[in-house]
């Protein structure tokens, strides 16, 4: 079974330009999220994801974060502009509504510079 | 809201050594209790659950026992590895729901 696709593995870029990152979840699963892991940190939820509906974003910085899951499946997530402080490694995971174990992808590191 | 606090590291090691991390949870009800593992490089895996009060949860050696007495998630290896080196997290399901809520992690270094 394909795990959780994540690309890019790594970014660097210059604070206020912008970002996308991109996850494609295990087939079937339902349930996908995204979360932020700052360095010594455990990852903290930004979104998750039911199909292509929003089930909860209260931790997503809104003013300058973004995330769709258009047809229910690949998701992408936007930062503009970027800040320093935006660096972290990006996570994303998906779970089945049966079984509800997440599976997470490898992440993508973004580094604001 | 639901959480779990970690011991801080790093834990450092020789290989066999006896490994001990620790984790308590505060929780509303008796909510599932797992410990993920990431590797360097590579994503976050799970490598143990519990789902219930008493339950014990194994995988490659490792352990972890769910204590409701003293809120407790222990993961214990009684002879680790080189191989076992990496950063572990002790996570709940927050808010009834199956979205994974994590400690701050623990390194791990195993020395030869």
């Amino acid at each position: 079974e394909a795990g959780v696709a994540q690309s890019p593995r790594y970014k660097i870029i210059e604070k206020r330009q912008s970002v996308a990152f991109w996850c494609n979840p295990i087939s079937g699963h339902a349930t996908l999220y995204w979360y932020q892991q700052i360095l010594g940190q455990g990852p903290k939820l930004l979104i998750q994801f039911q199909n292509n509906g929003v089930v909860d974003d209260s931790q997503l910085p809104k003013d300058r974060f973004s995330a769709e899951r258009l047809k229910g499946v690949d998701s992408t997530l936007k930062i503009q502009p970027a800040k320093l402080e935006d660096s972290a490694v990006y996570l994303c995971a998906s779970s089945s509504l049966k079984t509800g174990e997440a599976f997470f992808g490898q992440g993508t590191r973004l580094t604001v510079v | 809201g639901d959480s779990v606090t970690q011991m801080e590291g790093p834990v450092t090691l020789s290989e066999e050594a006896f490994l001990t991390i620790n984790c308590t949870y505060t929780a509303t009800g008796y909510p599932s209790l797992f410990w993920y593992v990431q590797y360097p490089g590579e994503g976050l895996q799970l490598l143990l659950k519990a789902t219930k009060a008493d339950d014990k949860g194994s995988n490659k050696g490792f352990e972890a026992t769910y204590r409701k007495e003293t809120t407790s998630f222990h993961l214990e290896k009684g002879s680790v590895q080189v191989s076992d080196s990496a950063v572990y997290f002790c996570a709940l399901p927050s808010g009834g729901s199956y979205i994974p809520t994590f400690g701050r992690g623990t390194s791990l270094i195993v020395h030869p």
